[in-house]
């Protein structure tokens, strides 16, 4: 069964702050990991991943794949409360089918 | 250029009723998504509609089943519904030529079941 965990659960900061999130899988036939933020209701699409080593970057956003260790990681520079929500973790299939994580919560406090 | 629409956004149902929920997909798009998303943990796929059939299914049970239609809408029906049944209902679209499986969601159906 395809499997995706990201920690931490839950992450309270500080403006101004640098956070790292985490993600790893197991999956059958890889063929993207994506991130997505979810503040209210719809999850919104930050990034796609699909080779290792080659960070993708939205300015203070920033992600990355290691496909040989199963895992990704999404660092937020200078952190602003505007960044505060659960940010979702998925792996997509060959098939089309996308497995999430539970998603961390990030708290960003003035 | 419209996004994915879902209908209802709020409903409260009882234990053992029937609720039907439906979805628009954003333009171009031909493949629906159906996730489920319980208080505190992340969406729970379902099943997916391309070309009108399922063609992959989650760990739901047979009371879940849908449709997709011609215009590539969508539906989910839940039938019996029990109380765990309450949740975040998301639909997501995207295109499945070009390999591309980025989803684009739409802003869910909050169910309660009472």
């Amino acid at each position: 069964e395809d499997k995706v965990v990201q920690s931490p659960l839950s992450l309270v900061v500080h403006e101004g702050d640098t956070v790292t999130l985490n993600c790893s899988y197991e999956v059958t036939n890889f063929r993207s990991l994506l991130w997505y933020k979810q503040e209210k209701k719809a999850p919104t699409f930050l990034f796609m991943l699909t080779s290792s080593g080659i960070e993708k970057k939205s300015g203070r956003l920033s992600s990355i794949l290691d496909k040989k260790e199963l895992f990704s990681i999404l660092n937020i520079t200078a952190t602003q409360t505007g960044d505060s929500a659960v940010y979702l973790c998925a792996v997509a299939t060959n098939a089309g089918k996308s497995t999430f994580g539970d998603g961390t919560t990030l708290t960003v406090k003035p | 250029d419209a996004g994915v629409t879902q209908s209802p956004t709020h409903l409260i149902k009882t234990r053992g009723q029937q609720v039907t929920l439906r979805c628009s997909p954003k333009s171009g798009h031909d493949t629906v998504s159906w996730y489920q998303q319980a208080l505190g943990q992340g969406p729970q796929f379902i099943f997916q509609y391309y070309e009108e059939e399922e063609r992959q299914r989650g760990n739901f049970p047979d009371r879940f089943s849908g449709h997709q239609f011609p215009n590539y809408s969508s539906e989910l029906n839940v039938n019996a519904l029990l109380l765990g049944d309450s949740a975040l209902y998301l639909c997501a679209s995207s295109l499945a030529t070009g390999r591309i499986y980025g989803y684009t969601f739409g802003s869910g159906t909050r169910l309660t079941v009472v």
